[in-house]
């Protein structure tokens, strides 16, 4: 069974389109992120969620938006993509402060 | 932010030698979190070891362990008996709990080869 689960893996698509990467967790977490790895491989938290609200929302531009309809999913919606986009989405989730996050497998995505 | 710094781009080890990874980290909280993440070229991330600010001992986990210093915020990676499985990228993670988040602030990771 697939603790924290990303689809699509892969996804290309055109600049201006938009687009949508879900998430699911089946490990009763609490916690739910999304981290973007750019292509020198840094991670970055971009969002985190936790019982439905938004916890921290770092300098990410709004074409982003989470969207969180319990607490075992927790998508990521991409507006209007630009060229710049194109990295690979990482979700995550945690139980309690302190303990380690699970992470999906990553979604690579292509902005052409 | 929270700053953590890999100071080693690519390290190379020879199968079955032991290969240490460095991280140093920047912060003024007492309380905190320390994490190695393994990065294997499935692109999966996958926690190796973790350490708690707050405990003087030092984690293992089979052949992965730490030499934690908290004084010199210092938090490396020692990786025994090296096998090719264990080509990676290596990253480093900081999480400070009392932000009321359990974000990761990560550094820029350690390309790991195992030569046969």
């Amino acid at each position: 069974d697939t603790a924290v689960s990303q689809t699509p893996k892969y996804l290309v698509t055109q600049m201006g389109n938009d687009k949508s990467i879900k998430c699911e967790q089946n490990l009763g977490h609490d916690t739910m992120y999304w981290y973007k790895q750019d292509s020198k491989k840094f991670l970055k938290i971009m969002f985190s969620y936790n019982n439905k609200e938004l916890i921290i929302n770092e300098t990410v531009p709004n074409r982003f938006s989470p969207k969180s309809p319990d607490k075992a999913h927790l998508n990521l919606h991409i507006n209007s993509l630009e060229l710049g986009d194109s990295a690979v989405y990482f979700c995550a989730s945690s139980h309690n402060r302190g303990t380690e996050a699970f992470f999906g497998q990553g979604t690579r995505l292509t902005v052409v | 932010a929270q700053t953590v710094t890999q100071s080693q781009p690519e390290m190379s080890v020879q199968e079955a030698e032991t290969v240490t990874l460095s991280c140093t980290y920047d912060t003024s909280e007492n309380n905190y979190y320390l994490f190695w993440y393994k990065q294997p070229p499935s692109r999966q991330m996958i926690l190796v070891i973790r350490q708690e600010a707050y405990k003087q001992q030092n984690a293992t986990e089979n052949r992965f362990s730490v030499n934690f210093q908290k004084a010199a915020k210092s938090f490396s990676l020692k990786i025994s008996d090296s096998q090719l499985g264990d080509t990676a990228m290596y990253f480093c993670a900081f999480m400070n709990p009392q932000t009321g988040a359990n974000n990761l602030f990560f550094g820029t990771g350690t390309r790991l080869t195992v030569i046969p």
